[in-house]
């Protein structure tokens, strides 16, 4: 089945700076969703992005969906952006399941 | 309406305890999930329904007992929990199977 990595595994930023976190996974995916896990767990959904590029406020995603890869941008941090952003896919196919990356976990200092 | 809400937020409860989690959802959606989230790990899928029939089970414990009674509402019945089965239980809701899935605040379980 489908694998999906990401990177880095951590990141600390300071107050302002911009961000780029990537995804690959090894297969074609019919659904692909960037998350944003907050410090008290919620699951925030940040982009459904198979392919393209979507932009929301200062969070941009874009999936290439020919090379395998999704990049999640984060410009001018705040300490609002902290936790941790789950890539997650769905193989193209007959298949179902969210597999998940193990994450990036970002911790944004003032 | 993109919400999906659970309750309790916060549950404690012995080994010999029965409870119950519920899970609601407002937006049409036709597939409901259940996950599990360990700290510092990613969700793992527990239960699938997809128009109120069970879809996928991936091979959870009995102790563990879902119920979909209508497409809005969610459970999942709790009996005779082991310590390791404390972790951030997850509800998610779906157009349908293979969407976009949105997810609930969780309800986090600490089992004594």
């Amino acid at each position: 089945g489908i694998q999906v990595e990401q990177s880095p595994p951590d990141l600390i930023l300071q107050e302002g700076a911009n961000s780029t976190l990537r995804c690959n996974f090894s297969d074609s995916v019919n659904n692909l969703q960037w998350f944003h896990q907050n410090p008290w767990g919620q699951l925030i959904n940040l982009f459904y992005i198979p392919s393209g590029t979507k932009q929301n406020g200062r969070l941009s995603a874009t999936t290439v969906a020919t090379e395998r890869y999704s990049l999640l941008y984060i410009s001018s941090s705040q300490t609002t952006d902290s936790g941790v952003y789950f890539c997650a896919a769905i193989e193209a196919g007959n298949n179902r399941k969210l597999i998940w990356g193990l994450g990036t976990s970002l911790a944004v200092n003032p | 309406d993109t919400e999906v809400t659970q309750t309790p937020k916060h549950l404690v409860m012995g080994m010999t305890n029965k409870k119950s989690l519920k899970c609601e959802q407002h937006m049409g959606h036709r597939a409901m999930y259940w996950y599990k989230q360990k700290a510092k790990k990613p969700p793992e899928l527990m239960f699938v329904y997809s128009y109120e029939k069970l879809s996928i089970n991936e091979s959870v414990p009995s102790r563990f007992s879902p119920e979909c009674p209508n497409s809005s509402l969610l459970n999942l019945h709790l009996h005779a929990l082991q310590p390791e089965d404390s972790a951030l239980y997850l509800c998610a809701s779906s157009r349908g199977e293979g969407y976009e899935q949105y997810f609930g605040p969780g309800t986090r379980l600490t089992v004594t």
